[in-house]
């Protein structure tokens, strides 16, 4: 199975601040990575698939990049309503693995 | 507007059977491939299984830790999904979802709103 990565697992900023998340796959899965944002008693959020491209109705604050091993998933001026648990997942091959969370908390 | 609605969630004992089912509106269910993830609680999401859609037969494609004990069917006449689960076991404890697959680049789009599923003696 292809493991998912996410660093760091959880992250502390401020209203205003720009932050990135990382997540590494532990072998190539092309460009095949989604990330989906979840609040506390929520479903997830689908928000960005094949590494950067936006969901449709997602605001352009959240942008994604990578391919191969390595993608990052950045949210620029934050507002409360981003501060949620982020998730990276590769659907490049069976079976779809998810990382393991980042909880992006308010500082 | 795409809905999916879970249900069939609730407590059974270790060893026990429970059928999920996720009700699907606002699209064409028999265009899609359908996916199960599941969230133990305070923990984060596991991909359960997929059911692909009707040009590709339906076929489906399950995680290793549900294989052989559950089942994921469809009825699309009645634009539903299903999650047939059999000997239940505690760490099958979670909140399952459907999902819905955009099949031209194989990503989700939509999500349920999850239904309980707690496992117990």
């Amino acid at each position: 199975d292809i493991q998912m990565t996410q660093s760091p697992s959880s992250l502390s900023a401020s209203v205003g601040d720009r932050v990135t998340i990382t997540c590494r796959a532990s072998q190539g899965v092309d460009n095949y990575l989604a990330w989906f944002q979840q609040k506390p008693g929520k479903a997830p959020k689908s928000l960005i698939y094949a590494a950067s491209n936006l969901q449709s109705g997602v605001p352009s604050k959240f942008s994604g990049s990578g391919s191969g091993t390595d993608f990052t998933l950045t949210i620029s001026s934050l507002q409360p309503e981003d501060f949620a648990t982020y998730y990276c997942q590769q659907y490049n091959t069976y079976p779809i693995t998810f990382g393991q969370g980042t909880r992006l908390e308010i500082k | 507007e795409v809905q999916l609605v879970e249900s069939g969630g609730g407590l059974v004992q270790p060893g026990g059977s429970l059928r999920l089912s996720c009700a699907a509106s606002g699209f064409t269910l028999s265009d899609h491939y359908m996916d199960w993830v599941r969230q133990a609680p305070g923990k984060g999401l596991e991909w359960v299984g997929r059911t692909r859609d009707r040009v590709n037969s339906y076929t489906t494609q399950y995680a290793a830790s549900v294989k052989g004990r559950f089942t994921i069917s469809r009825d699309d006449s009645k634009n539903s999904l299903f999650l047939q689960m059999n000997s239940l076991e505690t760490e099958d404890t979670a909140v399952y979802y459907c999902a819905r697959v955009v099949v031209t680049g194989y990503y989700f789009d939509y999500w349920g709103q999850g239904t309980l599923v707690t496992v117990s003696s």
